[in-house]
């Protein structure tokens, strides 16, 4: 099966910094969802893009679509501690069935 | 909002043993999902289901089977446990094709 290329894989940052992480794919996406899982929880579903270029926003956290069809990326502004997780990215393809998901963002948020 | 419950937070089995791990959603939707996770490998599909009665094998179908009667039941089978089926095993349903899954909180497997 296809999996997505997530990047950084883990991120240690200080409370209020911003975060960026993105997701790349040697296939065309129709869509992108960004998930975060707490620790001992499943994942979550925080934004969900349908088209090329969309840029959505949750709160602090802003995702985009990239233009391209096989990248999207995530940011996270003014991050507090209950942002620690793993954020996971996923994709469908227009001829697919099932969602690919990246490898994860670890972010850890030092007080 | 949907729901979707997995039986067993955490299970110990022992190498050998049938494990049935079950899940339950209640918002009526056709497509479930297996996955199992673990740590660098992301979430890989084991089988999903659009129907009752009905399965498609996922990347990592090996040593695990599904059962599907009810719509909002799906049943993840291992027939043999084994050491390599420790993990972290995710259900997960969606609406539609398009739209995204709403995940259990898990069931973490350990095989001794």
């Amino acid at each position: 099966g296809q999996q997505l290329n997530q990047s950084p894989q883990s991120m240690f940052i200080q409370e209020g910094e911003d975060v960026s992480m993105n997701c790349t794919s040697s296939s065309i996406f129709n869509t992108w969802l960004w998930y975060k899982q707490d620790p001992g929880e499943g994942p979550v579903l925080l934004i969900a893009l349908y088209k090329a270029g969309e840029l959505t926003s949750n709160g602090r956290l802003t995702a985009q679509f990239g233009i391209t069809r096989k990248d999207s990326f995530l940011n996270i502004s003014a991050s507090i501690p209950s942002d620690v997780g793993i954020y996971f990215c996923a994709g469908l393809a227009n001829t697919g069935n099932q969602f690919y998901f990246g490898t994860g963002t670890s972010l850890t948020v030092i007080p | 909002d949907v729901k979707v419950t997995q039986s067993s937070r955490y299970l110990v089995k022992r190498t050998g043993e049938k494990v049935f791990l079950e899940c339950v959603q209640d918002m009526d939707h056709e497509n479930m999902f297996w996955y199992r996770q673990d740590p660098g490998l992301g979430l890989r599909l084991i089988y999903f289901s659009y129907d009752v009665k009905m399965k498609e094998k996922g990347d990592i179908p090996e040593g695990y089977s599904v059962s599907r009667e009810k719509k909002e039941r799906f049943s993840l089978i291992l027939e043999s446990a084994s050491t390599n089926q420790t993990s972290m095993y995710l259900c997960a349903s969606r609406e539609s094709q398009v739209h995204g899954y709403t995940f259990g909180s898990g069931t973490r497997l350990t095989v001794v």
